[in-house]
């Protein structure tokens, strides 16, 4: 199974920051690279897709990078209804395995 | 707008099964592949199952692979996952998934609400 590992598990950031959030996978799964945020009690909603595609409806101030095993999820400017957990997801192969989650947080 | 509505949840004593549907509406369900995914209570996402647009390509977790089993019935516009011989460790939070293709590209575009599964004596 490959393995996908996100940095950091979690951060503090102050509404207006810019915010960088890695994600790993244990071998090479090209551009097959999702993320997901997910708020208290709500389902996991799709942000990005195959690493840098934005899912509709989502607001430009979210950006995806990478390819291979190292990829990345930008926040711009951060805004307050951005706090939430964000996952990122292999879709390459099965078992699709999603990263442990990034918790972020107001400082 | 994409709805998908999960049911049959509960709770079940260690080694009974239970049941869960998706009901689905605002797309056209057989166009699709469809997905679980679950979340233990406190813990990140697990993907369990996939299942093609016509019911076939079919892949498991191998956490649940011999005593889960996933369908759908295109005509009521439904997803189910039969779970049998259920474990603690099956404790969690269920999600039903829409694929954002056809064949199945796991990349989950709608999902649910979830249904709550308790595995407890």
């Amino acid at each position: 199974d490959i393995q996908m590992t996100q940095s950091p598990s979690s951060l503090s950031a102050s509404v207006g920051d810019r915010v960088t959030i890695s994600c790993r996978a244990s071998q090479s799964i090209s551009g097959y690279l999702n993320w997901y945020q997910q708020k208290p009690g709500k389902a996991p909603k799709l942000l990005i897709y195959a690493a840098s595609s934005w899912q509709s409806g989502i607001p430009s101030r979210f950006s995806g990078s990478g390819s291979g095993t190292d990829f990345t999820l930008t926040i711009s400017s951060l805004q307050p209804e951005d706090f939430a957990t964000y996952y990122c997801q292999q879709s390459y192969s099965h078992p699709y395995t999603f990263g442990q989650g990034t918790k972020l947080e107001i400082k | 707008e994409v709805q998908l509505v999960e049911s049959g949840g509960g709770l079940v004593q260690p080694g009974r099964s239970l049941r869960l549907s998706c009901a689905a509406s605002g797309f056209t369900f057989d166009d699709y592949a469809m997905h679980w995914v679950r979340q233990a209570p406190g813990k990140g996402l697990e993907w369990v199952s996939s299942i093609g647009w016509n019911g076939d390509n079919i892949v498991y977790a191998d956490s649940v692979t011999g005593r889960f089993t996933i369908s759908r019935d295109n005509a009521r516009n439904s997803l189910y996952l039969q779970m049998n011989s259920l474990r603690p460790e099956d404790l969690a939070l269920y999600y039903c998934a829409k694929d954002i293709a056809t064949s199945g590209s796991g990349t989950l575009d709608s999902w649910g609400q979830g249904t709550l599964v308790t595995v407890s004596s």
